[in-house]
C-alpha cells in the first residue's frame, strides 16, 4: 500500500516569499508519479506539477518546482514569489502505475500580503 | 470545454433518504473515480472503474455504491446516507489508469443529518 505525509497542517508566509510544502511518501513500486494538487478556497483541484520517478530531473512550472530525492522518499514543492493567488490547501500525491492516486492530509498554506 | 461534472454543487438531506451524486465527462476518460475529503484526512478513494462495466472498492466503499453503464457516466449512489457520510465528495476521470494526472470535478458538498 502507498501512503503520502505531509508534516505540515498550515504554513503562512508574506508575499513575494519563497515557501517550500513537504512531502514524504511510501510505495514498494519502483514505477510511479508525483503530483501536487491546488484546492483554493473555490474548493477546485487544480494540478500544480508532476514528476516521473524514474526522471532525475526536477520537474518545474513557471513559479513551481520540486526536489524530488528518490531515495529519501521526499517530493517536497517550491514556491517562488509568493502571490496571494496562491493561498490554498495542497496536497501531495503519488500514483503508482496502474494503481490508484494516493493523497496526503494537505497543507493549508496562507500567503499574507 | 473538457470538464468533469458534478451535480448537484451542494446537498442536504437526512439520514436514511437514497441520494444519488451524477458524474459526467467529456474527455473520453477510461478511468474514473470518486473521492471523499474530510479535515486532516486528504481525499480518500471511494469507488473507482477501469472502463464501462468494471468496478472496484477504494479504500473507504462501506455505504456507496457506483455504476458505469456508459463511459461518461459515474454516479454515486448512498442507498441509506448517515451523518457519518457528511463530506465533500470529488469525481475524477483520467484517460488511462497508468500515469495520467487525474481531472476532477467541483465537487459536491453533502450534509446529512
Amino acid at each position: 500500500a502507498q501512503t503520502v505525509t505531509q508534516s505540515q497542517p498550515e504554513m503562512s508566509v508574506q508575499e513575494a516569499e519563497t515557501v517550500t510544502l513537504s512531502c514524504t511518501y511510501d510505495t514498494s513500486e519502483n514505477n510511479y508519479y508525483l503530483f501536487w494538487y491546488k484546492q483554493p478556497p473555490s474548493r477546485q483541484m487544480i494540478l500544480v506539477i508532476r514528476q516521473e520517478a524514474y526522471k532525475q530531473q526536477n520537474a518545474t512550472e513557471n513559479r513551481f518546482s520540486v526536489n524530488f530525492q528518490k531515495a529519501a522518499k521526499s517530493f517536497s514543492l517550491k514556491i517562488s514569489d509568493s502571490q496571494l493567488g496562491d493561498t490554498a490547501m495542497y496536497f501531495c500525491a503519488v500514483r503508482p502505475v496502474a494503481q490508484k492516486l494516493v493523497f496526503g492530509q494537505g497543507t493549508r498554506l496562507t500567503i499574507n500580503p | 470545454e473538457a470538464q468533469v461534472t458534478q451535480n448537484p454543487r451542494y446537498l442536504i438531506t437526512v439520514t436514511g433518504k437514497k441520494l444519488t451524486v451524477t458524474c459526467s465527462q467529456n474527455m473520453n476518460h477510461e478511468y474514473m473515480s470518486w473521492y471523499r475529503q474530510d479535515p486532516g484526512l486528504g481525499l480518500r478513494q471511494i469507488y473507482y472503474s477501469m472502463n464501462v462495466e468494471v468496478t472496484d472498492k477504494g479504500d473507504v466503499p462501506e455505504g456507496y455504491k457506483v455504476s458505469r453503464k456508459e463511459k461518461r457516466n459515474f454516479p454515486l449512489i448512498l442507498e441509506s446516507p448517515s451523518p457519518n457520510q457528511t463530506s465533500l465528495y470529488f469525481c475524477a476521470s483520467s484517460p488511462d489508469s497508468i500515469n495520467s494526472p487525474l481531472h476532477f470535478g467541483n465537487g459536491t458538498r453533502l450534509t446529512v443529518t
